[in-house]
């Protein structure tokens, strides 16, 4: 089966421009994770979202948001871009929200954003 | 989530087992723990994760020890393409438990030829 899509691959934009990332996840999975990763701070966690509601947030200014469709496909958004968001944006999807037993997330390969 | 500590790097030759250390010596008795790896400009793979009893899958063992304050992750034979980051994260797998991965630096594993 598919696995986790994430578009665009690769990504170059302006400071203070802002940017849309997409996520799609594999088919029947309704949860969706978003990471930034950088050689700095490694892997962090931005924010989560199942059945269309954010359910938990990273430590992330404001200008980070994101939104998930009925279909479970998620956007993140990036505004007023500065240089340190310049990073590998990872998407993880996994079956269930509220689950007794873990099954392990499934990456996308990311979106590499470089802001100039 | 217990914090996790894994040497920087290892090397293993190709063929061999490769054993991956991780301590965890703060784990709260409703963690797991997990085992994920990231291969050069891919996302995180999950490989295993375990409670307490040692576990077993077709990419790894997963071995805890029995006060479950460390554990090692064993790659059988491995090969040039197992060269990558692995990362060792524990967690709490509850109803309505926050679901985020806590990843640390985790260990460079390079299998040489």
């Amino acid at each position: 089966k598919a696995g986790v899509t994430q578009t665009p691959r690769y990504l170059i934009k302006t400071r203070g421009q802002q940017v849309t990332l997409s996520c799609s996840p594999i088919s029947g999975h309704r949860s969706v994770s978003w990471y930034q990763q950088t050689p700095g701070q490694g892997l962090q966690f931005l924010f989560e979202y199942f059945s269309e509601t954010q359910r938990n947030k990273g430590n992330f200014p404001g200008r980070f948001s994101g939104r998930q469709f009925s279909n479970s496909r998620s956007e993140m958004n990036v505004s007023t871009l500065e240089l340190g968001d310049s990073a590998l944006y990872l998407c993880a999807s996994s079956p269930r929200f509220l689950d007794t037993k873990d099954y392990g997330y499934t990456f996308g390969s990311g979106t590499r954003l470089t802001v100039v | 989530d217990a914090k996790t500590t894994q040497p920087p790097s290892m090397d293993c030759a190709e063929g061999r087992a490769a054993n991956l250390p991780c301590n965890h010596s703060t784990i709260s008795g409703n963690e797991y723990v997990y085992w994920y790896r990231q291969i050069h400009s891919q996302g995180p793979q999950y490989i295993i994760h375990g409670l307490k009893n040692n576990e077993t899958n077709e990419m790894a063992s997963l071995i805890i020890t029995e006060d479950r304050k460390s554990s090692t992750l064993i790659l059988p034979h491995a090969t040039l393409r197992d060269t990558a980051v692995y990362y060792c994260i524990v967690r709490v797998d509850s109803m309505g438990s926050a679901r985020q991965l806590t990843f640390g630096s985790g260990t460079q594993l390079t299998v040489l030829p």
